[in-house]
């Protein structure tokens, strides 16, 4: 059974950096079938895919339009995870985040969830 | 434009059937996508139903009941979810979704009400 656990502040102040990582049991980062994402809900934004990072002989990444100057997502093999990084926020990127995994095109596991506030 | 638009609500009776749109943008063909829908209940995650391109391309999530089924309608350029049988606990928001120009578009959600 795959799970994955979210971890990070849920409060950022405007224009700084928001941070999350996304623990993963029962699968792998380095899986070569399957992707990792981010994606966040918002009551004015509904849900809003943000990217992935995913491996095929080498690591890939692609990112919505909407935040890719501001977004990093990168894997961390050695504690099989995947973080989030968005930068300059604004509260306009206030949100609950989801870590998932995209398998056969598909969300089938999602983390808990993360509620964050951008907000001084 | 969004490029994938759905009503905000719709309302039906326990029993009855549930039809729900995505209409994809102008200039997007629908023909040419796969539509996912997505359910998600008050206070969960979303979870998968299905995805259908057409009759011969299409999933059944896992799990999911065969009175949720997939569909398309050419003349509105919609992919549609429907929902036969009606039950109190289908209730939740449903979104739908495409793999568009390398990224995951969803559709802003429609809620259900099972009234």
């Amino acid at each position: 059974q795959v799970q994955l656990q979210q971890s990070g502040p849920g409060l950022v102040k405007p224009s700084q950096t928001l941070s999350l990582t996304c623990a993963i049991s029962g699968d792998s980062v380095s899986s070569n079938r399957v992707a990792w994402s981010w994606i966040r809900q918002s009551p004015s934004r509904g849900l809003e895919w943000l990217g992935r990072t995913y491996y095929r002989s080498k690591w890939y990444n692609d990112y919505a339009v909407s935040v890719k100057s501001r977004i990093t997502i990168n894997p961390d093999t050695s504690k099989n995870r995947f973080s989030l990084q968005l930068n300059s926020v604004t509260p306009e990127d206030t949100a609950v985040y989801y870590c998932a995994r995209e398998y056969d095109w598909n969300y089938d596991y999602w983390g808990q969830g993360t509620l964050v506030t951008v907000s001084s | 434009q969004p490029v994938l638009t759905q009503p905000t609500s719709l309302s039906a009776s326990p029993g009855a059937s549930a039809r729900f749109t995505c209409t994809l943008r102008s200039g997007i063909n629908v023909d040419t996508y796969r539509i996912y829908w997505y359910q998600q209940e008050p206070g969960s995650l979303p979870r998968y139903l299905l995805r259908y391109k057409s009759d011969s391309d299409k999933q059944q999530g896992s799990g999911v009941p065969s009175r949720f089924s997939g569909s398309k309608d050419a003349s509105t350029n919609a992919g549609l979810l429907l929902i036969s049988g009606l039950q109190s606990e289908d209730e939740a928001d449903y979104y739908c979704a495409i793999w568009y120009s390398s990224t995951w578009v969803f559709g802003g959600g429609t809620k259900l009400t099972v009234l």
